[in-house]
């Protein structure tokens, strides 16, 4: 198994491009989530999904989009970036029950708005 | 709402010292908590996790954690540490039905010194 692949690692961008983060999982896992991470903050949620077809707002949803087409993708999309938000992104993902209530995360992508 | 203080930003050890840092989280029902490592520009890896039973609860890398229900703590200790543990450490919480939501404190940066 591959796990949660992220790509691309790094990326630049000008004030108002949009772009798309990819996120796959090859472990089946019902659950996907989006999270970045920002200096003395630690990680938050932006955007998850329990299951194709659903997904639902975080902490800090604002300005990004997400659908789930497939269990196996969970993109995120930047309609208009803003040097806000510059942050590292990480994508994870898990499966419900008292066991395996963990999350899995990816290698995240560092991204950089000019 | 759901919160989680790691009450040190940034803690520095000998090597072979012991080691604890501090982790007190407020949730409101039964939480499912968690320890995650991230070393420099890497993702998070899953050191430990706490769901129920036992209160003392080993993780990999000779990591242990024990939940106190009565101070909302869930601390990380290792009895020796190796220039190896260097990273930094996230604390997080999450619920029977939000596994994917999980909330994240600030992190703690471990450093080593020879």
């Amino acid at each position: 198994n591959a796990g949660v692949t992220q790509t691309p690692k790094f990326q630049v961008l000008k004030t108002g491009q949009s772009m798309t983060l990819q996120c796959a999982q090859d472990m089946n896992h019902e659950y996907m989530s989006w999270y970045r991470q920002d200096p003395g903050m630690g990680l938050r949620l932006i955007h998850y999904s329990v299951g194709a077809g659903i997904t639902d707002q975080g902490e800090v949803p604002n300005g990004y989009n997400v659908s789930r087409s497939t269990t196996e993708d969970f993109p995120l999309r930047l309609l208009s970036a803003a040097p806000s938000q510059t942050s590292v992104y990480f994508c994870a993902s898990g499966t419900p029950g008292s066991s395996y209530n963990e999350q899995f995360f990816g290698p995240g992508t560092r991204l950089t708005v000019l | 709402a759901q919160s989680v203080t790691q009450p040190d930003i940034h803690i520095t050890v000998s090597e072979g010292a012991s080691l604890e840092l501090r982790c007190n989280y407020s949730y409101g029902a039964t939480p499912y908590l968690f320890w995650y490592v991230q070393s420099p520009g890497q993702g998070l890896q899953l050191l430990l996790k706490y769901f129920s039973g036992d209160t003392l609860v080993q993780g990999i890398k000779g990591f242990e954690a024990e939940f106190k229900r009565s101070q909302s703590s869930f601390n990380l200790r290792k009895p020796s540490v190796h220039w190896s543990d260097a990273a930094e450490y996230f604390c997080a919480v999450g619920g029977v039905q939000g596994a994917q939501k999980l909330v994240f404190g600030q992190g703690t940066r471990l450093t080593i010194n020879p």
